[in-house]
């Protein structure tokens, strides 16, 4: 079956702890992609990847970092989380169209 | 610079009515647009692509229409159900000459059919 997994689903953290989240695709998409949800913000985009080893920024990337080394996998690194930080957090792949979006992971940061 | 706006916000509907979600953008030049629906605390399924040469798109009871020139889209329910219960999002990608890469989101309808 075709997906985008995230890994945690939940995650409540302090401010300042280093925290990854995880990022995977089966579909062989070059173009993966990370936004956040807020209330009343609707979804921005963080950062994108066009291949591997290929990231750029997207609207709102302060604090955070990605990595691209294999195609499957984007994950999304807070080196010191702030509780401004707290949202929910969508990976996304792309193929010649259509985007497809991860389950999601709702992170609080203390 | 694009923005993408969805009229209404919410809507509260009987069961077996059918509705029109409105979803309007300021920059005609897109790529494609794209209606996702997401369930609260869930992420995002895609419903239909309308690529920008296309007029609309149809699956199942959902039907799609894009005029690009006037920058709207709607998305029509037909004989809406309680499942279809969600929050519905409208989001534009810009063509190959401005920020090829990125979907722009509208902030979505929040829709409740009652029984």
């Amino acid at each position: 079956e075709a997906q985008v997994t995230q890994n945690p689903r939940y995650l409540i953290t302090v401010t300042g702890k280093k925290l990854t989240v995880t990022c995977s695709q089966n579909m062989n998409h070059e173009y993966m992609s990370w936004y956040r949800q807020d209330p009343g913000l609707g979804l921005r985009q963080i950062y994108y990847s066009m291949n591997v080893e290929v990231t750029d920024k997207g609207d709102v990337p302060e604090g955070y970092k990605v990595s691209r080394k294999e195609k499957r996998n984007f994950p999304l690194i807070l080196e010191s989380p702030s509780p401004n930080q707290t949202s929910l957090y969508f990976c996304a792949s792309r193929g010649d169209n259509e985007q497809f979006f991860g389950p999601g992971t709702r992170l609080t940061v203390l | 610079k694009q923005e993408v706006t969805q009229i209404p916000a919410a809507l509260s509907v009987p069961e077996g009515e059918n509705l029109v979600l409105n979803c309007s953008f300021t920059d005609s030049a897109i790529y494609n647009l794209q209606w996702f629906r997401q369930d609260p605390g869930k992420g995002l399924t895609s419903l239909l692509l309308i690529q920008s040469s296309q007029r609309e798109q149809t699956s199942g009871r959902l039907n799609a229409s894009l005029d690009k020139s006037s920058g709207r889209s709607t998305l029509y329910i037909a004989a809406s159900q309680p499942g279809d219960s969600a929050t519905y999002l409208c989001a534009v990608r810009r063509d190959l000459s401005g920020g090829y890469n990125k979907l722009i989101f509208g902030a979505g309808t929040r829709l409740a059919v009652h029984p």
